[in-house]
């Protein structure tokens, strides 16, 4: 699986959108960009996924560059309930369910 | 449709002992994945089972274990607990060919003592 860098920590104002980055340089042509997120002390949860398209969803958007190399989460309207831990994760699509979920970024959303 | 259960919630063990988790997941996952989460090492895979068998494991020594029964749950088991084992334990499932979205379960905290 290719390796994720994410920032260990954000803020963003309650009710501002919060952009999420993501770098994953060594990512190759089979593998897709996950990303699920952590809310203190209650199991992880999917957000979104993409391969080389922007996708969008109810809760969130996925940006991915064009050369794939790194990708943005955007959360358009973050409320108090986003504060969680976020994590990028790289893996190809046909590979099983092992998630390596890395250190992630502590996402604080404040009034 | 319920959510991935587990049960207990939470348990105290000493070390030396052993211990028996247990994973229902949701109606119609046939994929079940087991999870530790500590604080210094964050979330890492155990293993992740299919139809009865186990199909991938991470990193852990063979004092872990588990089992998937024909109904999909699983119950993932770890003897000799040493101090280290002491983490939330994560399950989740999956839909086959739901491209990785995972299910997860709220965890049961184990604590060794």
């Amino acid at each position: 699986d290719a390796k994720t860098t994410q920032p260990t920590s954000m803020d963003c104002a309650e009710g501002r959108a919060a952009n999420l980055p993501c770098n994953h340089s060594t990512i190759s042509g089979n593998e897709y960009v996950y990303w699920y997120r952590q809310i203190h002390s209650q199991g992880p949860q999917y957000i979104i996924h993409g391969l080389k398209n922007n996708e969008t969803n109810e809760m969130a958007s996925l940006i991915i560059t064009e050369d794939r190399k790194s990708s943005t989460l955007i959360l358009p309207h973050a409320t108090l309930r986003d504060t969680a831990v976020y994590y990028c994760i790289v893996r190809a699509g046909n590979s099983g369910y092992a998630l390596n979920f890395g250190k992630g970024t502590s996402l604080l959303v404040t009034p | 449709k319920a959510g991935v259960t587990q049960t207990p919630r939470y348990l105290i063990k000493t070390r030396g002992q052993q211990v028996t988790l247990s994973c229902s997941p949701i109606s119609g996952h046939r994929s079940v994945s087991w999870y530790q989460q500590t604080p210094g090492q964050g979330l890492q895979f155990l293993f992740e089972y299919f139809s009865e068998t186990q199909r991938n494991k991470g990193n852990f020594p063979g004092r872990f274990s588990g089992r998937q029964f024909s109904n999909s749950r699983s119950e993932m088991n770890v003897s000799t607990l040493e101090l280290g084992d002491s983490a939330l334990y994560l399950c989740a499932s999956s839909l086959v060919g739901s491209h990785n979205e995972q299910f997860f379960g709220p965890g049961t905290r184990l604590t060794v003592l």
